[in-house]
């Protein structure tokens, strides 16, 4: 059974430092890993999505790098903005289709 | 092209009152996946449906709850009998193909039960 960790559980930063978001997921069988952000009240949106056979995948000031052997996916957010506050979730994918999401990294970025 | 869209967005029902969520996929989406979030945990997968078909009912309970996904229409997770604990947010995932897409998520409906 997968079972997702990212630590910290929250976080919080000075605008304009640059962090990491770590997960850990205990089953190393998965198609991909995902990485979701979500505000208060509201849906998730994704953010990237890491292929079993890639090692990272950027998007603007992020990155995430996944090392599918030990478990375990950073994402990297730079020069962090207000507006980045949220709560990040990670969830691999595996062979049943379903994601299995951690409980999020609360991060909250002051002006 | 519109999200995947849920309603309502919030839903109060009285106990032993049924409880209809909606969730109609991003066009052209045939693959949907309903979610819950309890108050303090991460979200749980319930169930994944393709068009007519359940595929996973693995996280869904076995008595109250029931998910359908027709030919035409919304994706309706229905709630029997509703208790206290059902209270959550339940959220709604599409994507065009099965493994190894992004979802996309509905902003979910809120739960609450008196």
């Amino acid at each position: 059974k997968q079972e997702v960790t990212q630590i910290p559980a929250a976080l919080s930063v000075p605008e304009g430092e640059n962090l990491v978001l770590n997960c850990s997921f205990t089953d190393s069988a998965i198609y991909n890993l995902q990485w979701f952000r979500q505000d208060p009240g509201k849906g998730l949106t994704s953010l990237l999505l890491i292929q079993s056979s890639q090692r990272e995948q950027t998007s603007g000031r992020l990155n995430a790098s996944l090392d599918k052997s030990s478990g375990r996916s950073t994402l990297y957010i730079a020069a962090s903005q207000p507006g980045d506050s949220a709560t990040y979730l990670c969830a691999p994918q595996g062979g049943s289709e379903k994601l299995v999401f951690g409980k999020g990294t609360k991060l909250t970025v002051n002006p | 092209n519109a999200g995947v869209m849920q309603n309502p967005r919030h839903l109060v029902r009285r106990r032993g009152q049924e409880a209809r969520l909606r969730c109609s996929p991003m066009k052209g989406h045939s693959h949907v996946y309903w979610y819950r979030q309890l108050p303090e945990e991460g979200l749980k997968f319930m169930v994944y449906l393709q068009k007519e078909n359940i595929i996973d009912e693995s996280g869904m309970p076995k008595e109250r709850f029931s998910a359908e996904f027709p030919k035409e229409g919304p994706s309706i997770l229905r709630i029997q009998q509703v208790v206290r604990g059902d209270s959550a947010a339940y959220f709604c995932a599409s994507s065009p193909r099965s493994a190894n897409e992004k979802l996309f998520f509905g902003s979910g409906t809120q739960l609450s039960v008196l």
